[in-house]
């Protein structure tokens, strides 16, 4: 069974703050780590395609990194606003075929103004 | 900005319908996948689908279920005789490419509730 979990399940911030969350996978057959920002009744919004040991990407101020050896990902948001109130998938591409992506539980964030 | 679109946005049945999901995938894509995430649970791959034929399909993806690109825009996901488990979320997304690093584009979800 090929697992993707995610921590915290949800995290109360205040408006200003700083936080990220960890997303782990199986290490082996590794292809890509996907992370999603989910916002009740939308569509979830792809964030971040990683596929290098090594990346680090960045939008606005929310950035994103990948250990694949070791199987993680961080996804960190810089002074957090009520608007970052979401929930954050990781996703990651285990194997090659079909394009199948493994979600982990997801982290629900919620900023307080 | 183009986007991947689904109809309905709820949808209620009665055990034992059929009842087919719709999606709009977004026009230049070629690769289309169906999901599902069953309240408090992960989002759950069922299958993937390109050049009018399944590439993929989990242990989910049963006889019940069927998807289908009847024209050249719409993908639909049928489920033939539902279940109450079959309640859930369902989303359709959309890919261009099949390489590992390609951007997937989710809708926004049909939320099935079978009574």
């Amino acid at each position: 069974i090929l697992n993707v979990e995610q921590s915290p399940q949800s995290l109360h911030v205040q408006e200003g703050d700083s936080t990220n969350f960890t997303c782990s996978f199986p290490s082996s057959n590794f292809y890509a780590l996907h992370w999603y920002r989910w916002e009740t009744a939308k569509s979830p919004e792809a964030l971040f395609v990683m596929t290098l040991n090594g990346d680090e990407k960045k939008k606005g101020r929310i950035s994103a990194t990948l250990n694949t050896k070791e199987g993680y990902s961080y996804l960190y948001i810089k002074g957090s606003q009520p608007e970052d109130s979401a929930t954050y998938l990781c996703a990651s591409l285990l194997n090659n075929a079909g394009n199948m992506l493994t979600f982990g539980g997801g982290t629900r964030l919620m900023v307080k103004p | 900005e183009p986007e991947v679109t689904q109809t309905p946005s709820h949808q209620v049945t009665q055990m034992g319908q059929e009842v087919i999901l719709r999606c709009v995938p977004i026009s230049n894509h070629l690769y289309f996948y169906w999901y599902r995430q069953i309240l408090g649970q992960k989002v759950e791959f069922l299958v993937s689908f390109y050049n009018n034929e399944i590439s993929e399909k989990s242990e989910i993806f049963d006889d019940q279920f069927s998807v289908e690109r009847p024209d050249g825009s719409n993908f639909t996901l049928k489920i033939r005789s539902t279940k109450l488990e079959d309640s859930a979320m369902y989303f359709c997304a959309s890919t261009r490419y099949h390489t590992p690093g390609t951007e997937a584009f989710f809708g926004q979800g049909t939320r099935l509730t079978v009574v």
